[in-house]
């Protein structure tokens, strides 16, 4: 039982939008930073959004994170194959004094 | 180029030992906190342990807490992780992760390694 709650699996078509959301408490979301990985199969999980809302350099603007009270959300748009994958967002528990993740969502573009 | 490379995964039985190593390599080691990350087969990620940058604070997750320990040693730029009595709900491949900061209370990872695996079994 993961301590953020992602919904298991999305889905939509090619070009089309998709949002993840990721749902926790004060806590962790609530008061702590949220961070979104993209994980391809048989690759190492890749960081897409950090503190919220901002991206690394080299990811696209297609990926967009927002927050608000104690749920984040991922957003995707202009869908492609290739972004089918497994999404976890991430953030500290500063009642476990741990990190914590979501239980992961598996995006299917149809 | 900024890389992780985990070793020391492979097969050992319920209540035995395993030390894991991760080598770093394009960045400061000293600047950023370090953190272990696993996924069971078939579950999602699960964060473990995190040592800090600078003043080596750590912190585990309940689930490993008194049987892991998480240590750096600076002079080759190594993380560990001493796993001692495992058990088979300790299978998983283990991952570990740059983070973007020097300290542990937060959770957000820009580099990683590959991963190593580890199965408990008899």
């Amino acid at each position: 039982q993961s301590v953020l709650t992602q919904p298991p699996s999305v889905s939509a078509a090619p070009g089309q939008k998709v949002t993840i959301s990721c749902s926790g408490g004060s806590s962790n979301i609530g008061n702590n930073y949220v961070s979104w990985y993209q994980r391809l199969p048989g690759t190492a999980p890749k960081l897409l959004i950090y503190e919220n809302n901002k991206r690394p350099s080299g990811i696209p603007d297609r990926f967009s994170g927002s927050k608000s009270g104690t749920s984040a959300t991922l957003g995707v748009t202009g869908l492609q194959t290739g972004d089918e994958a497994d999404y976890y967002c991430g953030t500290w528990d500063s009642n476990l004094s741990a990190g914590v993740f979501g239980g992961g969502t598996k995006l299917t573009v149809l | 180029e900024v890389q992780l490379v985990e070793s020391g995964g492979g097969l050992v039985q319920p209540g035995e030992s395993l030390r894991l190593s991760c080598a770093a390599s394009g960045f400061t080691f000293t600047n950023y906190a370090l953190t272990w990350v696993r996924q069971a087969p078939g579950k999602g990620l699960e964060w473990v342990s995190v040592i800090s940058g600078s003043l080596d604070y750590t912190n585990y997750a309940d689930s490993v807490k008194g049987r892991f320990t998480i240590s750096r040693d600076r002079s080759k730029n190594t993380l560990y992780l001493q796993m001692n009595s495992l058990g088979a709900e300790d299978t998983a491949v283990y991952f570990c992760a740059k983070s973007l900061y020097n300290w542990n209370d937060a959770a957000a990872f820009d580099v990683w390694g590959r991963g190593t695996m580890v199965t408990v079994s008899s």
